[in-house]
């Protein structure tokens, strides 16, 4: 069964500042999601991506296969990117379809 | 077009009674999920659906938990003789596979 591994827990900075989220799992997967909830809010789906790199206006996500890693990137961060980043995997090595497996979360605040 | 809903969005109930959750998925969605999370945590897998039956509920706690899809589309998840550790936000989430799942808004339960 995967385990999911986020880093930094929380995460504090500027207005304008380039903001990295990382996340390690430990089985072979189909593809890795990238969630964002805001506080009292709903989850959305950011990204899923199986190899390589995507991007969605200020939103990078890489994916290294080989080094079970994957990082989400904010480029010129604004306040209202603040919320929670998750990271997430299937529960079982390949799974296109199974139940997904969570990391705690990042905690993003960005200050004005 | 609509996303996933879910009925109530809060319930608060006594301990040791019973409830039912309910999830409306995506027109089309083949695939649903029943995830929980707890206040600052990640969710947590419960059951996956394909369809009518369950593919996967190894996430349910006990057998006080019990899910159903009965025409593959509409799910409810029942709770009897609820627990105050059962507090917690029930979320819903559908897919197309191998397409990326979507969450519904969550039904926050509080057991007094």
């Amino acid at each position: 069964k995967n385990e999911v591994e986020q880093s930094p827990q929380n995460l504090t900075a500027q207005e304008g500042e380039f903001i990295t989220i990382n996340c390690s799992y430990s089985v072979g997967i189909s593809a890795l999601h990238w969630l964002q909830q805001h506080p009292g809010g709903g989850i959305v789906s950011l990204f899923m991506l199986s190899s390589g790199k995507k991007k969605h206006g200020r939103l990078i996500a890489t994916i290294n296969i080989q080094e079970k890693h994957s990082s989400l990137h904010i480029t010129a961060s604004h306040p209202r990117d603040s919320a929670v980043y998750i990271c997430a995997v299937p529960m079982y090595s390949g799974g296109g379809a199974d139940g997904l497996t969570f990391g705690k979360g990042t905690h993003l605040i960005i200050q004005p | 077009g609509a996303g996933v809903s879910q009925t109530p969005s809060n319930k608060v109930t006594e301990k040791g009674k019973y409830v039912e959750l309910r999830c409306d998925p995506i027109s089309g969605h083949t695939a649903l999920y029943w995830y929980r999370q707890s206040l600052g945590q990640g969710p947590e897998f419960l059951i996956y659906f394909q369809g009518t039956g369950a593919a996967d509920d190894s996430g349910l706690p006990n057998d006080r938990f019990f899910a159903v899809r009965p025409e593959g589309s509409v799910s409810t998840l029942k709770i009897q003789r609820t627990e105050r550790g059962d507090s917690a936000v029930y979320l819903c989430a559908s897919s197309l596979p191998p397409d990326t799942q979507y969450f519904g808004p969550g039904t926050r339960l509080t057991v007094l």
